[in-house]
Order: C-alpha cells, then sequence, then structure tokens
C-alpha cells in the first residue's frame, strides 16, 4: 500500500540557515509527489510538485527514486518559512496520500 | 473569483447526533475532494466525485457516511449516528477535471467535534 513518512515532527532552524524537510514514500507504482503548506490561519495550498521542477519561495524538491524520497530544501531559511509542511503522493484517481506533517519553526 | 467555501466552519454535536458539512468548490472545477484530518495527522482521503458521481468512495470509514453532489457543485458530506472518533477537521478540495498535474483547492475546512 502507498505510503507517505515525514520522520520529523517538529523542526527548528535558524534564519538564514539551510532547511530540510525530510519524506519518504512506498509506492509500487510511478509516483508523483508534492509539498502542500499551511501557514497559521490559512488555508492547506500547493507549493511544489516534482513533475514541475520549480523552485517556488526559494525551496526545492527532488525526487529520489533509488531512495524513494522526496526532501524539500531551501538553502536560507526565512522567518516568513514558518509553517506546517506536508508531503504528499498522488495515485489512483487523483486522491493524495499525505505525512504527518512537519512543523517548521524559524528562530530570528 | 472565491475559493473553496466549506460550511459551517466549527461544528459542535452530541454523539448520536446527524451532522451534514457543505462544500462549495470553485466555479467550474469538476473534480471534488473530501478529506479528513485528525489531530496530529496529515488528511485522509476519504471520497472524490467526478460531476456528479462518487468516483471512488473507497476512504469512508463506514456505512455511517455518506456524500452527494446532486448537480456537480456543491457537494454535502453526511454523517449519521455520530460518534466521538469521527471529531476532525473536514477539508474540501476542487480541481479543475480531475486529471493529473492539476492542482487540488482546499477549503478552510469544518473542524467537528462530538461530544
Amino acid at each position: 500500500a502507498q505510503r507517505v513518512t515525514q520522520p520529523e515532527k517538529l523542526l527548528s532552524v535558524f534564519k538564514g540557515a539551510p532547511v530540510e524537510l525530510k519524506c519518504n514514500y512506498s509506492y509500487s507504482g510511478s509516483p508523483e509527489l508534492f509539498w502542500y503548506v499551511q501557514y497559521s490561519r490559512q488555508r492547506l495550498q500547493l507549493l511544489l510538485r516534482h513533475i514541475s521542477r520549480e523552485s517556488i519561495k526559494g525551496f526545492t524538491a527532488d525526487l529520489n527514486k533509488g531512495e524513494t524520497s522526496f526532501h524539500l530544501k531551501k538553502p536560507f531559511a526565512q522567518e516568513e518559512d514558518s509553517a506546517m509542511y506536508y508531503c504528499a503522493l498522488k495515485f489512483g484517481n487523483e486522491k493524495l496520500t499525505f505525512g504527518t506533517g512537519t512543523r517548521l519553526t524559524i528562530i530570528p | 473569483g472565491a475559493g473553496v467555501s466549506q460550511t459551517p466552519s466549527n461544528k459542535v454535536t452530541e454523539k448520536g447526533k446527524y451532522v451534514e458539512l457543505r462544500c462549495d468548490p470553485i466555479s467550474g472545477h469538476t473534480a471534488l475532494y473530501w478529506y479528513r484530518q485528525s489531530l496530529g495527522q496529515g488528511p485522509e482521503f476519504l471520497i472524490y466525485f467526478q460531476g456528479t458521481g462518487a468516483a471512488d468512495d473507497s476512504g469512508l470509514p463506514n456505512d455511517r457516511f455518506f456524500a452527494v453532489r446532486p448537480e456537480g457543485s456543491v457537494s454535502t458530506l453526511k454523517i449519521q449516528r455520530t460518534e466521538r472518533g469521527d471529531s476532525a477537521v473536514y477539508l474540501c478540495a476542487s480541481s479543475f477535471d480531475g486529471l493529473t498535474y492539476n492542482e487540488q483547492f482546499f477549503g478552510p475546512g469544518t473542524r467537528l467535534t462530538v461530544l
């Protein structure tokens, strides 16, 4: 069965330091992976998807099929990056399987 | 235009009661999804509509849960004989046509508390 694992529930990083949010998945098919973000008092929104190979708000994520990982990275953290981050896997009829999320706190 | 809206934003009910949760998708979006998010967990898929029909209801936990979308727009999630374990945030999302690469836009959620 498909599963998404985010091993860190909480992550604190100093402003200006690099950020890496870990995500591992298990899926027998060809995966499509996403990162969603939820800022305080806002709704869940798409941050980026692996198929686009884009950088959003300085964040990037590379799909590593060998390690079944899709870690989210940013070289220099900013205070506005503090939020809840969810990794998600799309399968079947476009439904998403989410990880349990990582709460990122940027320390000024 | 407006994003996905959900009503009510909060619902408190007693064990055994019936509740209805409403979702208004983005205009023109044919695909609609319901997810449930329990405390400390990520959203969990419940049901997916393509137009008026439920294309995949494999995530509904049991037959107390039912959802409809009679005109292919607004959807209602119905929970009968609520239990304390049903307490969660219920999220609705819509996408243009449910096909690959189309982004799912989420609503603000309805927080359901069963006492």
